[in-house]
């Protein structure tokens, strides 16, 4: 089974409009970390938001919003007033456990076009 | 802080040939840095798992004897791909973790290697 599901290959948003990109997960580790990245055309990976499992809250960071969900194990990206420099590549990821050394899961990714 | 740099940028090298991609924690020390590859518009795979002072653990499929990797230092990582073919054209991303309260990645920009 895929441990992190990104169902949106692409999609498009309005300038200033906001827009939620999905992402599922799937895990048995009660500690578990979620991480969403921009991966913009120069290829680096900007990291963006986080959210552990035992948060009780939602993650935020600026226009950023995680909606997790645990039952669902969703943990959706909100970006909020979407501006033209939004338009990326966007990875959700999973790390299991608490060790250096545990692997991240990446999910296959969303394109999104933010249209003017 | 966290910034880790990959060299080369870019590569571009003949068949056959062998290319070395090295990645450095700038301003912490990394025990554990991972190598990723990335084709056009998909998602990251994990190649391989480098610890200092030993040996890297290779995910499946990835051929050891083909992609050597070398942790030789706490900041400091290195692929080389020997005796390189075009399908070995691809983008490789390095990342090494930190302890932010929690093990956090921070990726390198990434090397477009290019084989002709």
């Amino acid at each position: 089974a895929q441990k992190i599901t990104q169902t949106q290959p692409g999609m498009f948003v309005q300038e200033k409009e906001a827009v939620t990109l999905d992402c599922t997960y799937d895990t048995s580790d009660p500690s578990y970390g979620l991480f969403w990245y921009k991966q913009p055309s120069s290829g680096e990976m900007i990291f963006l938001i986080y959210q552990g499992s035992y948060d009780q809250q939602n993650a935020t960071e600026g226009r950023y919003s995680l909606n997790f969900q645990k039952a669902r194990k969703s943990a959706n990206l909100v970006i909020s007033a979407s501006q033209l420099g939004d338009s990326a590549m966007y990875f959700c990821a999973m790390r299991e456990g608490v060790l250096a050394g545990n692997q991240f899961y990446f999910g296959t990714g969303t394109s999104l076009t933010v249209i003017p | 802080g966290a910034v880790v740099s990959q060299h080369p940028s870019r590569v571009i090298c003949k068949s056959g040939t062998s290319v070395k991609i090295e990645c450095r924690s700038l301003d912490f020390q990394a025990t554990t840095m991972f190598w990723y590859r990335q084709f056009p518009k998909k998602s990251l795979m994990l190649m391989a798992t480098s610890n200092e002072g030993s040996k890297a653990t290779y995910e499946q499929g990835v051929e050891k004897d083909k992609f050597l990797i070398n942790h030789a230092s706490l900041t400091l990582s290195t692929l080389t791909v020997t005796s390189a073919h075009p399908e070995d054209s691809s983008f490789y991303i390095c990342s090494a973790s930190e302890w932010r309260g929690r093990w956090e990645q921070f990726f390198g920009p990434g090397t477009r290697l290019t084989v002709l």
